[in-house]
C-alpha cells in the first residue's frame, strides 16, 4: 500500500540555519504531495503542497520539489527562525475509489533555539 | 468563516464509558474525515464519509462509529471506551478528490484520555 517515510527527529537547530527534512514515499499512480505543520497546541495547516511530478511547492520561505525519480519530497527552508518550531507531517493523497486518503509520516519535531 | 471546529476540545472518559465527538465545516465540502494521532505514528484515518448521509471505514474503524446526518457535521462515537482509544482526534474536510482541491483542512483537535 502507499506509505511516506520522515526522517526521525527531534531536529534541533538554531536561529537562521539551514534545514531539511526528509521525505520519501511509496504509491501507485501519481499521487499529490503535502507538507503540513502542526504548532503546539494546534491542528494541522496545510504548509505547501505539489501535484506533479517536479513542481515546486513553497510557502512561507518553505519549498519541497516533487521528485518521481527518487520519490521524494523533500522540505528545505533557508534561514529558520524560532517560531518554525512545530511538528511536519509529510503526506500523499492516494486517491482511491471513495474518498481521498491521506496517508502520512510519523511526523518530525523541529526545535529552533533562539 | 470558522473552517472546522470541533467539540469538546478536552475529555476525560472511564473504561467502558461513552461519548460523541462533534465536527462541524462551515465551507460546504463534500468529504469528512476522522483521523487518531498518536505518538511516533503520525495521523490515522478511522472514518471517513463523502457526502451527507454516507460514511465509509478507514484504516483504524474497529471501535468507533460515525454519523453524518447533515453535510456540515460529522459525528465519532465511541460505544465503550477502551484505554487504547487514549489519542488525539482530529477532524478534516475536503472537496471531491481533483488536484486543484484535494487539500484537507483540520479541526483544532479533541485530546481524549480513557482511565
Amino acid at each position: 500500500g502507499d506509505s511516506v517515510t520522515q526522517m526521525e527527529g527531534p531536529v534541533t537547530l538554531s536561529e537562521e540555519a539551514f534545514l531539511t527534512i526528509n521525505c520519501t514515499y511509496t504509491a501507485t499512480g501519481y499521487p499529490s504531495l503535502f507538507w503540513y505543520v502542526q504548532y503546539p497546541g494546534e491542528g494541522l495547516q496545510l504548509l505547501l503542497k505539489a501535484t506533479k511530478a517536479d513542481d515546486k511547492g513553497s510557502n512561507k520561505g518553505f519549498e519541497a520539489t516533487y521528485r518521481k525519480e527518487t520519490t521524494s519530497f523533500h522540505l528545505e527552508k533557508g534561514s529558520v527562525q524560532v517560531s518554525d518550531s512545530a511538528v511536519y507531517f509529510c503526506a500523499l493523497s492516494g486517491a482511491w475509489e471513495y474518498g481521498n486518503k491521506l496517508v502520512f509520516g510519523a511526523g518530525t519535531i523541529l526545535r529552533v533555539k533562539s | 468563516n470558522a473552517g472546522v471546529t470541533q467539540t469538546p476540545k478536552f475529555r476525560v472518559l472511564k473504561t467502558g464509558q461513552s461519548m460523541t465527538l462533534l465536527c462541524a465545516q462551515d465551507m460546504n465540502h463534500e468529504y469528512m474525515y476522522w483521523y487518531r494521532q498518536d505518538p511516533g505514528m503520525g495521523l490515522r484515518l478511522i472514518h471517513y464519509s463523502v457526502g451527507e448521509g454516507t460514511t465509509a471505514k478507514g484504516e483504524v474503524p474497529d471501535g468507533y462509529n460515525v454519523s453524518r446526518l447533515k453535510k456540515q457535521n460529522f459525528l465519532l462515537g465511541l460505544e465503550s471506551a477502551a484505554p487504547s482509544q487514549t489519542s488525539v482526534y482530529f477532524c478534516a474536510s475536503s472537496s471531491p478528490p481533483h488536484r486543484a482541491t484535494d487539500t484537507q483542512y483540520f479541526g483544532p483537535g479533541t485530546r481524549l484520555t480513557v482511565l
